[in-house]
């Protein structure tokens, strides 16, 4: 498609249950980026994917956290026996990055899954 | 942590020019500043960005200090529909951009 697509756009679940969501970047788009936006607040950075360097995982916030991106395109960020302060709005993001690369990174957002966690 | 200050909170009048100030006095040679905004319950989207020259596209115009320490985004005719949180982000060519709590401005009729 022409833009970030995210799945599932919404996803209730119960504390202690595993989630699953999906981001299907832009095509050609060579890095990948998770963000967290809580209610009435920033974004918080989660991970990035670049190509196929090793990702940036320091912003995710526990051992419970794990993303991964097969093939260089679709990416997947799970969430282990979710809590509710896991409760949030998950932001994909995808660019064309060359690595090494000077130019600017510019990023397209998906419209995000909000996830509630009862 | 973000590199960037912003004012949490701005007004505009209707047809009037927005102008929004962010602080990067800690930007390196090779940092980019960009903004993005973002509408209620909508993912941000990308504005414009730039290096050292003043910018200019069909959403608004980037001016960037000599200093290159703070930067102003200008909407130069606020509709209601301009009514959004706007981020002013530094990031080089690699780096992974850190959003901050960015501004909102609130475009009145």
């Amino acid at each position: 498609g022409a833009g970030v697509s995210q799945s599932p756009s919404n996803k209730v679940t119960e504390k202690g249950k595993d989630v699953e969501l999906r981001c299907d970047p832009i095509s050609g788009h060579t890095a990948l980026y998770w963000y967290r936006q809580s209610l009435g607040q920033g974004l918080e950075f989660l991970i990035y994917f670049q190509g196929n360097s090793a990702p940036d995982k320091s912003g995710l916030p526990s051992d419970r956290f794990s993303a991964e991106r097969t093939g260089g395109s679709v990416s997947t960020l799970t969430i282990q026996r979710t809590q509710q302060e896991d409760s949030a709005v998950y932001l994909c993001a995808s660019s064309f990055r060359v690595a090494g690369g000077s130019g600017a990174n510019v990023l397209t957002f998906g419209a995000g899954s909000r996830l509630t966690v009862l | 942590d973000a590199k960037t200050t912003q004012p949490p909170s701005m007004d505009c009048a209707e047809g009037r020019a927005a102008n929004l100030p962010c602080n990067h006095s800690t930007i390196s040679g090779n940092e980019y500043v960009y903004w993005y905004r973002q509408i209620h319950s909508q993912g941000p989207q990308y504005i414009i960005h730039g290096l050292k020259n003043n910018e200019t596209n069909e959403m608004a115009s980037l001016i960037i200090t000599e200093d290159r320490k703070s930067s102003t985004l200008i909407l130069p005719h606020a509709t209601l529909r301009d009514t959004a949180v706007y981020y002013c982000i530094v990031g080089g060519a690699t780096n992974k951009l850190i959003f901050g709590t960015g501004t909102l401005l609130a475009v009145q009729p």
